[in-house]
């Protein structure tokens, strides 16, 4: 079957850098997304990753490796409005989005 | 680019009613759009994906005959709740993407809340 995982919620200081992790298996890939979700709001886009690598984007970067099966996101200088939950999502072979249950960031003053 | 607009934003039905939610894609035309539900701290749910010009495929589950699906132009899809029940509260959100540059990412419009009451 297909599977993706991250961690249920993690907690982070404000100002410091946080890695969410997300490990995939999925029938072919066709790249791998990372979405923000604030409570109660729609997903909104922040990566794509098809190829290996790390793409960086102002304080947030993603990384993919597809041997491992295995992506993380990394937010830098984290602000109180980083509080979030963050999804990661995998395009299959059949160009069909495979969502994770998505990770709860909390950030503390 | 890429802005999907869907409406409306919250909606109260009495139980036994039908709601109509819009989804539109502003500034491109999406032949594919996808309908999600999403219950409260839980991750998004494809209930169907909106083919323009013709049915939706749903997966598995998700009944045809109570969520209606209609994606008559390149620009808009609709899904009806009808005969809505209490079970059917829920946040409904509509996405695309632009045909053939998935590297854009699959735009969200902004989400219906439901309750039914």
């Amino acid at each position: 079957g297909q599977n993706i995982d991250q961690p249920t919620e993690m907690t982070a200081t404000e100002g410091a850098i946080v890695q969410i992790n997300c490990t995939y298996q999925t029938s072919g890939f066709n790249g791998l997304f990372w979405y923000q979700q604030h409570a109660g709001e729609a997903p909104t886009f922040l990566s794509y990753n098809v190829l290996d690598g790390l793409e960086e984007k102002g304080r947030f970067s993603s990384f993919l490796s597809r041997s491992k099966g295995y992506s993380y996101l990394l937010l830098k200088e984290l602000q109180m409005k980083d509080s979030a939950s963050y999804l990661c999502a995998v395009l299959d072979s059949n160009y069909q989005l495979i969502w994770g249950a998505g990770t709860k960031l909390i950030i503390k003053p | 680019g890429a802005v999907v607009s869907q409406h409306p934003s919250r909606v109260i039905c009495k139980s036994g009613t039908s709601v109509k939610i819009e989804c539109r894609s502003l500034d491109f035309q999406a032949t594919t759009m996808f309908w999600y539900r999403q219950f409260p701290k839980k991750s998004l749910m494809l209930m169907a994906t909106s083919n323009e010009g013709s049915k939706a495929t749903y997966e598995q589950g998700v009944e045809k005959d109570k969520f209606l699906i209609n994606h008559a132009s390149l620009t808009l899809s609709t899904l009806t709740v009808t005969s809505a029940h209490p079970e059917d509260s829920s946040f409904y959100i509509c996405s695309a993407t632009y045909p053939r540059q998935v590297s854009y990412g699959y735009t969200f419009g902004s989400g219906t809340r439901l309750t039914v009451v």
